[in-house]
């Protein structure tokens, strides 16, 4: 069955310091893809990466690093020097041909509240 | 501004009453993806189009409910006989193609069923 799971319900960090969401995923394909989506205060969801299953290099894209493994399923995020702005929900989905004809919707993980003070 | 935009953001409406949602897709995009997003979790998945095509819905969406896509352009979720557990946000995303492509979202409709 297709799942994702992101443990850390809140995270409440200091500005500037670094900090990692975790996201885990359960999927039977060998072609997927997997996103993270933020979504700020204002309520609507933002996407910011997007990965599929045959690339594992892991991405930086300023503050933000992703890493992907296979081995583990797991493809983390990492803000690094966190700042006020970075406060939002993040969540992890994965997109998956499970139910054939490249159906593309997203499953979701309940999402990670990260609080930036400062 | 050329993104998904939803109409309205927010409803209230009587239990047992019927409410009437649109989405405007970023303009050449084909697919259209509805989700229903409750407090504290990530949104799941109610159906989606391709172009004026509704190729899939999921258990969550009950025969009370109704998604339309006429012409592959704008869509409407149509909720019948409103209960108060239907209160959520309804969230709708548009993108080029499958699963490969990322999704774009509206800022989403609120209902809120009293």
């Amino acid at each position: 069955a297709q799942k994702v799971t992101q443990a850390q319900t809140e995270i409440s960090v200091v500005e500037k310091e670094d900090v990692t969401l975790d996201c885990v995923y359960e999927t039977r394909d060998t072609t997927y893809y997997l996103f993270w989506y933020k979504q700020p205060p204002s309520g609507e969801l933002v996407f910011l990466i997007r990965r599929n299953s045959f690339d594992e290099q892991n991405e930086i894209s300023g503050r933000y690093s992703w890493n992907f493994q296979k081995s583990t399923s797991s493809f983390n995020f990492t803000i690094t020097a966190s700042q006020v702005v970075d406060s939002a929900v993040y969540f992890c989905a994965l997109s998956d041909d499970t139910y054939g004809g490249s159906q593309g919707n997203l499953i979701f993980g309940k999402g990670t509240k990260l609080s930036v003070k400062p | 501004d050329t993104g998904v935009s939803q109409d309205p953001r927010h409803k209230i409406t009587k239990r047992g009453q019927n409410v009437t949602f649109r989405c405007d897709p970023i303009s050449e995009h084909n697919r259209l993806y509805w989700y229903r997003q409750t407090l504290g979790q990530g949104p799941e998945f109610l159906t989606y189009f391709q172009n004026e095509a509704q190729l899939e819905k999921s258990r969550l969406l009950s025969d009370r409910f109704s998604a339309e896509r006429p012409k592959g352009s704008f869509s409407t979720l149509e909720i019948q006989r409103t209960e108060q557990g239907d209160s959520a946000m309804y969230l709708c995303a548009s993108s080029l193609g499958g699963q490969a492509y990322e999704q774009y979202f509206g800022p989403g409709t609120r209902l809120t069923v009293t």
